[in-house]
């Protein structure tokens, strides 16, 4: 059966360091993956998409990879801060839908 | 520019009871989606639209729900009889109908069955 796995259900780091997280899937082959944000009480926001063809995307901070040979995709946070606790979800696009990792919870310690 | 609209935040029932979730999409977008959130589960997939035509209900758990999308800026998750177990956040999200789009998420309805 298909799955999708994100490596810890919660990270703490402390501010200034690299935060890398992790998604992994199996029995998929996904043309897109995304990465989401979402805060306490709110809705997931989108922050970054990358293609299958694509080995890496960069946003600010934020870079994405996307390794369709190992099945697996690393969203790391560059310079962290407290502002960027949260929990992320990679979102693997799949017969015109997302199907959403269980999410990581990103704490960055001050 | 307004994003997606849920009302309400929060909804409180006893078991039995109907009760009706409301979702405006962002102006434009064609393509809405309906979601259920839970600990135990995660952010999973009821019902998606496309221009306004239900495409893939699969996700839906059983026949007390329904979803309907009347028009292009409208459209509502019905659970009747609610039960407990039904109690999650449920979000709306709405696209553009192309694949590599990114969804927009509204802020959910929290719902709870007494």
């Amino acid at each position: 059966s298909q799955k999708i796995e994100q490596n810890s259900e919660a990270l703490n780091i402390q501010e200034g360091k690299t935060a890398t997280l992790t998604c992994n899937y199996t029995n998929y082959s996904p043309a897109y993956l995304q990465w989401y944000r979402q805060d306490p009480g709110r809705g997931p926001v989108f922050l970054l998409l990358i293609r299958e063809n694509e080995k890496e995307k960069r946003k600010e901070r934020l870079k994405v990879t996307f390794d369709t040979t190992l099945k697996q995709s690393l969203f790391h946070i560059t310079a962290s801060q407290p502002a960027d606790s949260a929990t992320y979800l990679c979102a693997l696009h799949f017969k015109r839908q997302l199907t959403f990792g269980s999410g990581t919870q990103l704490t960055v310690l001050p | 520019d307004a994003g997606v609209i849920q009302s309400p935040r929060h909804e409180v029932t006893e078991m039995g009871q109907e009760v009706t979730l409301r979702c405006k999409p962002i102006s434009g977008h064609n393509s809405l989606f309906w979601y259920r959130q839970t600990m135990m589960r995660g952010l999973e997939l009821l019902i998606y639209f496309n221009n306004n035509v239900p495409i893939d209900d699969s996700g839906m758990p059983e026949d007390r729900f329904s979803a309907k999308m009347p028009n292009a800026s409208f459209s509502t998750l019905k659970i009747q009889p609610s039960e407990p177990r039904d109690s999650a956040v449920y979000f709306c999200a709405s696209s553009f109908l192309l694949e590599d789009q990114p969804q927009h998420f509204g802020d959910g309805t929290r719902l709870s069955i007494l």
